[in-house]
């Protein structure tokens, strides 16, 4: 079965700086992947996903995410953050075997500050 | 187009009743499936039904159950109401389920169980 993990839980960034946000999973082939984001007393939405292909996807909201095979990791990534980003970012999986359910991660809460 | 949407937005129950959530998918999408997002257990997969049919189904009791309409409208039905079973619940819908197809998340029904 798959798996996702998420090492960080909290990440506190100041406006304008860099962000990033690391995802690893457990799977025995190429999954699929995926970032979410969560902003407070909303539902998920998609930022960007991997299938195939080119491994550095881009996403919406100016964020783009690399596939590292050797590393089973997907990191999410965005140069620079602006206020409206704090929110809870989950990485989520898919098996190509079983694909009508996500496993996500635990998610990480990123907090903005001016 | 409109999107997800899902009824009640919040619930309290007390343990031991039983309640019932509703779906209703983006028009045209036939895959309905369903989290429970937790504090301690993150987001875990529920169930997918697709065309009326439970595809696919987590590791949950048979307290949880579910059915899709003839419409693609889902409900979820959780009896015997333990406290653990508060959560927000989100539901997702995607044209013909799959993870190769994008889910699109509802805003949740937050669920308090007393």
């Amino acid at each position: 079965a798959q798996s996702v993990t998420q090492p960080d839980i909290h990440i506190t960034v100041s406006e304008g700086a860099s962000l990033e946000l690391r995802c690893n999973y457990s799977y025995g082939a190429t999954p699929y992947l995926f970032w979410y984001v969560q902003s407070p007393g909303q539902g998920l939405q998609l930022l960007l996903k991997y299938f195939s292909g080119d491994t550095l996807v881009q996403g919406i909201k100016g964020f783009e995410a690399e596939f590292k095979r050797s590393q089973s990791s997907f990191n999410l990534r965005k140069p620079s953050v602006h206020w409206s980003d704090a929110a809870e970012y989950f990485c989520a999986v898919g098996a190509r075997s079983n694909d009508y359910k996500l496993s996500f991660g635990a998610g990480t809460t990123v907090t903005v500050r001016a | 187009k409109a999107g997800v949407t899902q009824t009640p937005r919040y619930l309290i129950k007390t343990r031991g009743q039983q309640v019932t959530l509703s779906c209703s998918p983006i028009s045209g999408h036939r895959s309905v499936s369903w989290y429970q997002q937790t504090p301690g257990q993150g987001l875990q997969f529920l169930f997918e039904y697709f065309s009326e049919t439970q595809r696919n189904k987590g590791n949950f009791p048979g307290r949880f159950s579910g059915r899709q309409f003839s419409n693609s409208r889902s409900e979820m039905n959780v009896s015997t109401l333990e406290l653990g079973d508060s959560a927000l619940y989100l539901c997702a819908s995607s044209l013909s389920g799959g993870v190769g197809n994008e889910q699109f998340f509802g805003p949740g029904t937050r669920l308090t169980v007393l």
